[in-house]
């Protein structure tokens, strides 16, 4: 069973970097596409992008000039950076491990992230 | 505008069946598998279907998904009010090389 964690700051001010980390617990690293998925309050699912174990990445295409994720598969870590935030980024950020062959998903319980002007 | 669309609401009362519906089109539904989440307040997603049709193992067999051409529909039995809550379909689509969702259904046990 794999186990996600979200942590990094719950308030960030406008125009700075939104970063966040994923924990992972259970299951083999490179087995699973990493995802970093948001919503705003009372809106919908938005995916921001995955990372595999090797590195490669997805970005959504509107999120993509101001998105980076990184993945350290010796600490079970992935992480992700939003710069330069506005009020339009604040949202709870989940991350999410699926699957690569069973297709299956795992949420973490959702990081709120707040920007502040 | 969601990629894949979904009714914004349903309802029907408790003991009784509903659909919900995902359309999408042959870049994303039509092409790769799609699974369904179920959003309870204030919670994270949970997957209730996956690849199709596959279910967690403690996911209760009320629960059920299907996929047919550019479209897909969940279905859920014997409803309780326990199941309200908001569900969302996902899948991969290949011309935007993104995971797209649904813009989400907010089903009501009435």
């Amino acid at each position: 069973q794999v186990q996600l964690r979200e942590s990094g700051p719950q308030v960030v001010k406008s125009w700075e970097t939104l970063a966040l980390t994923c924990s992972v617990s259970g299951g083999a690293i490179n087995s699973y596409s990493w995802n970093w998925i948001r919503q705003s309050a009372g809106k919908g699912l938005e995916w921001i992008g995955r990372i595999y174990s090797n590195g490669n990445t997805n970005y959504n295409a509107s999120l993509e000039s101001r998105v980076t994720m990184s993945i350290d598969t010796s600490r079970r870590q992935f992480s992700l950076k939003l710069t330069s935030v506005t009020a339009a980024d604040t949202a709870m950020y989940f991350c999410t491990g699926r699957g690569i062959l069973t297709g299956m998903h795992y949420w973490g319980q959702g990081a709120l992230v707040t920007v502040s002007s | 505008q969601s990629v894949l669309t979904q009714p914004p609401s349903v309802s029907a009362a408790p003991g009784q069946k509903v659909t919900i519906s995902c359309s999408g089109s042959t870049s994303n539904i039509g092409k790769n598998s799609v699974s369904w989440f179920q959003q309870l307040p204030g919670t994270a997603p949970k997957v209730l279907t996956y690849a199709d049709n596959k279910r967690p193992s403690a996911i209760p067999d009320r629960f059920s998904a299907s996929k047919s051409g550019t479209s897909a529909t969940l279905d859920i039995t014997g409803l309780q009010t326990g199941d309200e809550a908001d569900y969302y379909c996902a899948t991969w689509d290949n011309s935007l090389s993104a995971l797209v969702f649904g813009g989400g259904t907010k089903l009501t046990v009435l």
